[in-house]
């Protein structure tokens, strides 16, 4: 069992659709990260909220919008997306982001989206 | 930038001993991490080693590392069915804490 939980498993979108990616966590942590996976490839890093505070963003799309309501909670609102955004969308969170600590990411078990 | 390579395919037989190698980018990483995918799942965290140690064992699990040719290996003894998954090793580049780099991924496939 993963101890971040992301709702829903499965979303089938349009076009036009606004929809939105949730995620949680119970474990203290303070950084929360959205990862975008397509087949057979390894997690792109897409956004890091660090004391629920965006931290980084790699250059993602504007019709990806993340929200951090609190620090147990993270969302991913979708917008206008395009058929190219199809993937597994994956949380993780960790302790923290400093360097001096062992801090790996714990994942949730993905939401995977369609966008039609 | 330079990808973190791994081999795309492996196939072992149960019981056999998998070997997963990793070669990453950057020498002043701290830490070096092995993950699990099983199909339909997020990434679970296996075994991690601090870049001051050339070994760790974590019951069937071993480590090894080679900093000096930046070279990763996971060697999972007595395989079972339930190895089967993609293998991610990932890196924390020096001055990029949150940025975790992740290699292409090795596909185990453990053969009855």
């Amino acid at each position: 069992d993963t101890e971040v939980t992301q709702t829903p498993k499965h979303l089938v979108m349009g076009m036009t659709n606004k929809k939105s990616l949730k995620c949680e966590q119970h474990m203290g942590h303070r950084a929360m990260y959205w990862y975008k996976q397509k087949a057979k490839k390894p997690p792109e890093l897409m956004f890091v909220y660090s004391y629920e505070k965006l931290s980084i963003n790699e250059s993602v799309p504007s019709r990806f919008s993340p929200e951090c309501p609190n620090s147990s909670l993270l969302n991913l609102h979708l917008h206008a997306l395009q058929p190219e955004d199809s993937a597994l969308y994956l949380c993780a969170s960790s302790q923290e982001t400093g360097t001096l600590g062992l801090s790996p990411l714990h994942f949730g078990n993905g939401t995977r989206l369609t966008v039609t | 930038g330079e990808d973190v390579e791994q081999s795309l395919f492996l196939s072992v037989r149960e019981g056999d001993s998998s070997v997963i190698n990793c070669t990453y980018t950057d020498s002043s990483s701290t830490y070096l991490y092995w993950y699990k995918q099983e199909p339909g799942a997020g990434l679970q965290l296996l075994t991690y080693i601090f870049s001051n140690m050339d070994m760790k064992q974590d019951q069937r699990l071993t480590v090894l590392l080679n900093k000096k040719d930046k070279h990763l290996s996971l060697r999972i003894a007595d395989t079972q069915t339930g190895d089967s998954a993609i293998y991610f090793c990932a890196e924390i580049p020096s001055g990029g804490y949150q940025k975790v780099t992740f290699g292409t991924g090795t596909k185990l496939q453990v053969i009855p």
